[in-house]
């Protein structure tokens, strides 16, 4: 049983488009990431919610809007796709927010913007 | 947070210890470390974590200098399925974020 899913795994689309990626926790978490790992594999962090507040906006674009409908989901939009886009996003979840949290991963969506 | 350096890439032979060093000279009292991994194609998985003392879970052992200025992880035993980046994290105590800082971590190659 999957305990951070993101679907899709790989998403291919045109510039300009509006895409959305889904992710769910099974963990029972209250906090919730998406995480942007670039071409050059570098992992950056774009937002943070904890139950369902926004706590993280790492002067992500506001083309990006992440909504998250309760705890157990943070969902990812996304308009007006540029080439700059193409990357892998991850959702993460962890129980709280403290130094003593450990994050859980979801297996990544592989964005490619063309 | 303080900055961490860490070799870019180590080879390990199967079945042998892998130690990963990683440098974090600035770090304060207040700040843990953190040990991530990302095996290609997955999303990061935590393995471990500590303050000052040495920690093991069953995944690896945290060893801590007393000056906490570096440490390494020990895989004790490593496999092929070990191959991975690893990333050493420095969080404070006070961070209530949740937010990990990623560097270029060290890509670890077991190799039969």
């Amino acid at each position: 049983d999957t305990a951070v899913s993101q679907t899709p795994k790989y998403l291919v689309t045109q510039m300009g488009n509006d895409k959305s990626i889904k992710c769910e926790q099974n963990l029972g978490h209250d906090t919730m990431y998406w995480y942007k790992q670039d071409s050059k594999k570098f992992l950056k962090i774009m937002f943070s919610y904890n139950n369902k507040e926004l706590i993280i906006n790492e002067t992500v674009p506001n083309r990006f809007s992440p909504k998250s409908p309760d705890k157990a989901h943070l969902n990812l939009h996304i308009n007006s796709l540029e080439l700059g886009d193409s990357a892998v996003y991850f959702c993460a979840s962890s129980r709280g927010q403290g130094v003593n949290t450990e994050a859980f991963f979801g297996q990544g969506t592989r964005l490619t913007v063309v | 947070d303080a900055k961490t350096t860490q070799p870019p890439s180590m080879d390990c032979a199967e079945g042998r210890a892998a130690n990963l060093p990683c440098n974090h000279s600035t770090i304060s009292g207040n700040e843990y470390v953190y040990w991530y991994r990302q095996i290609h194609s997955q999303g990061p998985q935590y393995i471990i974590h500590g303050l000052k003392n040495n920690e093991t879970n069953e995944m690896a052992s945290l060893i801590i200098t007393e000056d906490r200025k570096s440490s390494t992880l020990i895989l004790p035993h490593a496999t092929l399925r070990d191959t991975a980046v690893y990333y050493c994290i420095v969080r404070a105590y006070s961070s209530n974020t949740g937010k990990l800082i990623f560097g270029q971590g060290t890509t670890l190659q077991v190799k039969p």
